[in-house]
């Protein structure tokens, strides 16, 4: 069965430096997310993906984030100047459906530690 | 207000009980409404979506969707210690570009 991979599991960083998380989407669809989820709090949207622009951005995606396809698989989130309040788990997802936002499948995150 | 509210729980039922799980949510422009199961520390698994209101039903889960009211449900039948997770709410308009999720519930089945 297809799924969403994302590497790597565990990220630990030091504060100020640029991190690239990276996503490899299932091959046939068409839209891509990044989620972030703080430990014990709810998942929160960063930003939507579709052909090849940012579809929307959530306020918390500021200019110290960036997404971009390289190449016809993989997803990539980067942050640019990592700050302590970035630490949590960041899940990539995606889905086949236009328009809908629905049937959007999760990969099982990235840890991001930043000390 | 909250756009989307979900109470946190926990909630802890026996084996075999059914389960009702909800969220309310204030933006009326919500088409689409998910439902998600997330076990600790790994990602969130699509159980099942619905489009505007009504019912829908997939094996020991049932969705509704009231717009009316602004209130969606999952129903678990015949819950199993393994139906024990996080259930987070999530719901987008149409462009289905930005989806709010509800802050998860805690189920707890036991044996």
């Amino acid at each position: 069965e297809p799924e969403v991979t994302q590497t790597p599991s565990h990220q630990v960083t030091q504060m100020g430096q640029e991190v690239i998380l990276r996503c490899v989407p299932i091959s046939n669809h068409l839209y891509f997310y990044w989620y972030r989820q703080i430990l014990g709090q709810k998942v929160e949207f960063l930003v939507s993906f579709y052909n090849n622009e940012i579809s929307e951005k959530s306020e918390i995606f500021d200019d110290q984030f960036s997404v971009e396809r390289p190449d016809g698989s993989n997803f990539t989130l980067k942050i640019r100047s990592t700050k302590l309040e970035d630490s949590a788990m960041y899940f990539c997802a995606s889905s086949p459906l236009p328009l809908t936002g629905a049937e959007q499948y999760f990969g099982p995150g990235t840890r991001l530690t930043v000390t | 207000q909250k756009e989307v509210e979900q109470d946190p729980g926990p909630l802890s039922v026996p084996e075999g009980a059914i389960v009702s799980l909800n969220c309310t949510y204030s933006n009326s422009a919500f088409q689409y409404f998910m439902w998600y199961r997330q076990y600790s520390r790994k990602g969130p698994e699509l159980l099942m979506y619905t489009y505007s209101s009504g019912n829908k039903e997939d094996g020991r889960f049932t969705a509704q969707v009231d717009k009316s009211s602004k209130y969606i449900s999952l129903f678990i039948r015949d819950s199993q210690p393994s139906d024990s997770a996080t259930y987070l709410c999530a719901m987008s308009s149409t462009g289905g570009f930005k989806t709010i999720f509800g802050a998860g519930t805690r189920l707890f089945v036991k044996a």
